[in-house]
């Protein structure tokens, strides 16, 4: 069955710490990994697009990582943002099978 | 927000009533996707229209009708909905396929009553 299991389910970190997001998937056929960024009460915008020879990929102060042999993916976010909290969501597959998002707050 | 708007924002309607979704997109795309996403679950993807014809239709409940007249409007109409109907509709658009980036609108906040 084609499944992407996100980890931690939430998580809680203080301003300017970082922080690695999970993303385990077993779809297939393979066609590029997303995360997206969604904001409460907001629909999902694009955080990074990696193709399966693609090990990593930053859009500022976010990097993700992709390892196609073990199937695995991860966001890491440096030095967080109080406007870092959201619900990260990672994506895969040709017909786009969805996480269920890891919800991430920022204290300050 | 500018690339895809959604109407309404809010919505809450008795299970008899009929109501429309509406989603417009303004960056010249030729696919559009209507999504459901209830608390803690993943996004459920509800329809596909590729040039103005569906070509994706996930099993959803026939209460839920789309219709996309053109390239850049795409409509859900809601009729006898249920409770467990209640969600945020996502409405999203990419250039040709799913294997393109997606831009999501804001989406609806429905509730059935």
């Amino acid at each position: 069955k084609n499944q992407v299991e996100q980890s931690p389910q939430s998580l809680i970190i203080l301003e300017g710490k970082n922080c690695t997001l999970q993303c385990n998937y077993t779809v297939s056929p393979f066609s590029n990994l997303r995360w997206y960024k969604q904001d409460t009460g907001r629909g999902p915008v694009s955080l990074t697009i990696m193709t399966f020879s693609e090990n990593t990929k930053s859009n500022g102060r976010y990097t993700a990582t992709l390892d196609a042999d073990t199937k695995q993916s991860s966001l890491h976010i440096t030095a967080s943002q109080l406007s870092d909290s959201a619900s990260y969501i990672c994506v895969t597959g040709n017909k786009l099978v969805f996480g269920a998002g890891t919800i991430l707050r920022v204290k300050s | 927000e500018t690339g895809v708007t959604q109407t309404p924002r809010h919505l809450v309607m008795g299970m008899t009533n009929k109501k429309s979704l509406k989603c417009e997109q303004h960056l010249g795309h030729n696919a559009m996707y209507w999504y459901k996403q209830s608390a803690k679950k993943p996004l459920e993807l509800m329809f596909v229209y590729s040039l103005e014809e569906r070509v994706e239709n996930n099993s959803v409940p026939s209460r839920f009708s789309p219709e996309c007249p053109n390239s850049s409007h795409l409509f859900l109409h809601l009729h006898t909905l249920q409770p467990e109907d209640s969600a945020l509709y996502l409405c999203a658009s990419s250039q040709w396929t799913q294997a393109y980036e997606q831009y999501f609108g804001p989406g609806t906040r429905l509730t059935v009553t």
